[in-house]
């Protein structure tokens, strides 16, 4: 079955203090790996695309890289406004269905 | 600034009672797809539209429905409402071509009472 895993559920880090947020996925014929952040009360926003292994994008603090089996989102010296839920999502073939994970909340103290 | 708009924004309802949300997604966006969140968790697939056929399903009653129209707006129907109902709901939606990352709204917060 088609499945998304994050972790760690919760991460609390200090303002610079550099960290990474897993994403774990089984999933047969992967079309895409996204990556979303999400504020309190708000929709995803779109954050990155990758769609084979080997590749990496960069915005800002941000960094997503991507296995056969995982992706990583790094983040580098992280400020206060960093703090959200990190939502990672996977296309399948099937159906076009996108699988979200259940998110790492991630929250940078000043 | 999005350019998917949610409406309403929150809504009680009542178990038994039926419910319609609406999307209105950016011009040029053919596929529509629409999520429920629990608190706590991510969202999960309702269904999609494309072209104004649905084109995927999530593990979803048959008492979820949905309509996609010519001018890029679109609405989940959901009757019969149970108080596991309660959650956001997202409209995503996307240009034509490869994978671009879905733009989201703001969601409906749904609660059944």
């Amino acid at each position: 079955e088609d499945q998304v895993t994050q972790s760690p559920e919760a991460l609390r880090l200090q303002e610079g203090e550099s960290s990474s947020l897993n994403c774990s996925y089984t999933v047969s014929g992967l079309r895409g790996l996204f990556w979303y952040r999400q504020d309190p009360g708000k929709g995803p926003e779109f954050l990155f695309t990758l769609y084979s292994a080997g590749e990496e994008k960069e915005k800002e603090r941000l960094k997503a890289t991507l296995t056969k089996k995982e992706s990583f989102l790094h983040i580098t010296a992280p400020k206060p406004e960093d703090s959200a839920t990190y939502l990672c999502a996977v296309q399948a073939p099937r159906n076009d269905k996108i699988i979200f994970g259940k998110g790492t909340r991630l929250h940078i103290l000043p | 600034e999005t350019g998917v708009t949610q409406s309403p924004t929150h809504l009680i309802k009542t178990r038994g009672q039926q419910v319609t949300l609406r999307c209105s997604s950016q011009s040029g966006h053919n596929t529509v797809s629409w999520y429920q969140q629990a608190l706590g968790q991510g969202p999960q697939f309702i269904f999609q539209y494309y072209r104004e056929e649905e084109n995927g399903r999530g593990n979803f009653p048959p008492r979820f429905s949905g309509l996609q129209f010519p001018n890029y707006s679109s609405e989940l129907n959901v009757n019969a409402l149970e108080l596991d109902d309660s959650a956001l709901y997202l409209c995503a939606s996307s240009p034509p071509g490869q994978n671009y990352g879905y733009t989201f709204g703001s969601g409906t917060r749904l609660t059944v009472v």
